[in-house]
């Protein structure tokens, strides 16, 4: 089966910008959730969908972060406007609804804000 | 709150030589411990998880953790590095009865191999 794809593998912006990443989990996976890790740290959870509903949006860090997930399909998550502190690289994962229990991830998107 | 904490940075071997990774994580119920490598410019793979049963799991490229109830760890280990083995290894936990919540990550920690 064809695994997480993500989009852009890269992305560099300048700070003021928009930038959109876009995350297309295993067909079938209701869960869907994005997370981020800065440079050194701690891989951090942003939000989880569950088919197109927003299940836990607890990790997003303000409202300059808005993530959608049309249809329940693929999810993109807009960064307006990004600031210095946004850089990391955004990992999308995804996970059947039931049964087996591991989360597969998606290569993620480097994003860098200069 | 759960938390995993790896607290080795960086951990060098030489190649044949066994490796340990640790991980020791805080949950307020049953763990669902999880490792994962990230391979440079690669996304997180999948090792090998415990859920239930023997404390022994076994996983992918002969990698294997140790479930230890006691001392709340969950170290990754293999009899005889490689140094294709070389990666970036993450720890993640999960609350058994939280449903489909979020893991939580260690900081990672970087395996060199040496020939």
């Amino acid at each position: 089966e064809a695994g997480v794809t993500q989009f852009p593998s890269h992305s560099v912006i300048e700070k003021g910008q928009t930038v959109t990443l876009r995350c297309d989990p295993i067909s079938g996976h209701d869960n869907l959730y994005w997370y981020r890790r800065v440079m050194g740290k701690e891989i951090k959870f942003l939000l989880h969908f569950v088919k197109e509903s927003k299940q836990d949006e607890s990790g997003m860090p303000n409202n300059r972060f808005l993530a959608e997930r049309t249809g329940g399909t693929y999810s993109t998550l807009k960064v307006q406007p990004a600031e210095l502190e946004d850089s990391g690289v955004y990992f999308c994962a995804s996970s059947p609804l039931q049964g087996r229990r591991e989360q597969y991830f998606g290569p993620g998107t480097r994003l860098t804000v200069t | 709150a759960q938390s995993v904490a790896q607290p080795e940075d960086q951990v060098n071997v030489a190649e044949g030589n066994p490796l340990t990774v640790k991980c020791t994580y805080s949950v307020s119920g049953n763990p669902y411990l999880f490792w994962y490598v990230q391979y440079p410019n690669r996304g997180l793979q999948f090792l090998l998880k415990y859920i239930t049963g023997d404390n022994l799991v076994k996983g992918s490229y002969g990698f294997e953790a140790e479930f230890n109830k006691s001392q709340t760890s969950f170290h990754l280990k293999k009899p005889s590095a490689l140094v294709s083995d070389s990666a970036l290894y993450f720890c993640a936990v999960r609350d058994s009865n939280s449903g489909n919540t979020p893991l939580v990550f260690g900081k990672g920690t970087r395996l060199s191999v040496i020939a």
